[in-house]
């Protein structure tokens, strides 16, 4: 199925570095969403962005939605052990009538590694 | 707890065997929503309900595959003849209209 090219696809730092990654897509999305995935369990919402061009913060995470509606980022600062987990772009479309469309497409993941 | 809840957490059936998954969603939210996903893949969408509606179906959710909110609370997907390619995680989610979907932990699939 059609999945968000989300890069990159894994990477692996020391603690106390900062952390970018990001989703692109060839279709217009009116939300944004990150999530976070530990072994054996389902993803954790972590940011949620409606608007183009929002920056949003949550801790030491923040996402932007791109300006084009097509992409968007996210930001982990001073990586910390426990940040260690795969991450997850979503996008979602405006459906009719104003609602939000229920499918969500989902990017690759990224695969986080923070050393001690 | 409050969150989303799935049963079984873990199934492992013979191919060719039927089973069936519960999904009971966070109280207030009207609608459920159900993906799956395999190993190094982001989930995939299956199929949802807005309250005991289902509203859209993947066309990765065959002939075998049913799912059913009777009452606009819980939902049951049931898998049919279960195969070698059924084997995966499946998960549920739930969320307001216009709100964001939180998920459960899933129920992970493994047909011998």
């Amino acid at each position: 199925g059609q999945q968000l090219n989300q890069s990159p696809q894994s990477m692996f730092i020391q603690e106390g570095e900062d952390v970018s990654m990001n989703c692109t897509s060839s279709s217009i999305f009116n939300t944004w969403l990150w999530y976070k995935q530990d072994p054996g369990e389902g993803p954790v919402l972590l940011i949620a962005l409606y608007k183009a061009g929002e920056l949003t913060s949550n801790g030491r995470l923040t996402a932007q939605f791109g300006i084009t509606r097509k992409d968007s980022f996210l930001n982990i600062s001073a990586s910390i052990p426990s940040d260690v987990g795969i991450y997850f772009c979503a996008g979602q479309p405006l459906g009719a009538g104003g609602t939000s469309y229920g499918k969500l497409t989902f990017g690759q993941g990224t695969i986080l590694t923070v050393h001690p | 707890d409050t969150g989303v809840s799935q049963d079984p957490r873990h199934k492992i059936t013979k191919r060719g065997q039927n089973v069936t998954f519960r999904c009971d969603p966070i109280s207030e939210h009207n609608r459920l929503y159900w993906y799956r996903q395999t190993l190094g893949q982001g989930p995939e969408f299956l199929t949802y309900f807005q309250n005991e509606a289902q509203l859209e179906k993947s066309r990765l959710l065959s002939d075998r595959f049913s799912a059913e909110r009777p009452k606009g609370s819980f939902s049951t997907l049931e898998i049919q003849r279960t195969e070698q390619g059924d084997s995966a995680m499946y998960l549920c989610a739930s969320s307001q209209t216009n709100q964001p979907q939180h998920f459960g932990d899933g129920t992970r699939l493994s047909i011998l």
